[in-house]
């Protein structure tokens, strides 16, 4: 089947630290990744995504890191601020086309 | 450009009630997704639809649940005769284009409550 999980339900770093969020996934014919930050009471707020044909991206502060051979999806959150504290969803494009499916989200905490 | 607008933000529904959950996309966006969100859960997809068109509707509930995009106006997620198992978040995403990877952008949600 289907799914989309991260290793580690939470994360704390300190303000400045490089952070890592870690995500695999189990469907192989997923071409399509993507990140997104959840504040609370918040809707998900798309950060960066990844073609599969791909194995690396950068965006403002963040890349992301796809490794096929594993199934394995990273984001890489350089300097990490009080305000990137947020819950993180990695998803994938499922089988159907159309749906994302997500996983449960890493609550990263980031203390001054 | 306005994003993705959901209304209303909150809704408190007694147990038999319906609840109506309105969703506007982003301007020149015709591609509308709704997603449930349980405390502590993931996103998990319900339905995905274009103008006057449900396209995929494997994840919504067979009773109970409808979607529709009309023509003229906001995409409408009806829940009738609540649960209290019907208490989460529900969020709307648009996005301009079908097929492989387009992006989807999330409205702010409307987190439902059912007594």
């Amino acid at each position: 089947g289907e799914s989309v999980g991260l290793h580690l339900p939470t994360l704390s770093v300190q303000e400045g630290d490089n952070s890592i969020i870690n995500c695999a996934y189990s469907n192989s014919a997923s071409d399509y990744f993507i990140w997104y930050k959840q504040e609370s009471g918040k809707g998900p707020q798309f950060i960066i995504d990844i073609r599969s044909n791909m194995d690396k991206r950068q965006g403002q502060r963040v890349t992301v890191l796809l490794n096929k051979t594993v199934k394995h999806l990273s984001l890489q959150i350089a300097a990490t601020q009080p305000g990137d504290s947020a819950v993180y969803f990695c998803a994938e494009k499922g089988q159907a086309g159309t749906a994302l499916i997500f996983g449960k989200g890493t609550t990263l905490s980031v203390s001054s | 450009n306005a994003g993705v607008m959901q209304n209303p933000r909150h809704l408190v529904r007694r147990r038999g009630q319906e609840a109506r959950l309105r969703c506007s996309p982003m301007k020149g966006h015709s591609h509308v997704y709704w997603y449930r969100q349980l405390p502590e859960e993931g996103l998990k997809f319900m339905v995905y639809l274009q103008k006057e068109n449900i396209i995929d509707e494997s994840g919504m509930p067979k009773e109970r649940f409808s979607a529709e995009f009309p023509k003229e106006g906001p995409s409408i997620l009806r829940i009738q005769q609540v649960v209290r198992g019907d208490s989460a978040a529900y969020f709307c995403a648009s996005s301009s284009l079908a097929g492989e990877q387009e992006t989807q952008y999330f409205g702010p949600g409307t987190r439902l409550l059912v007594l």
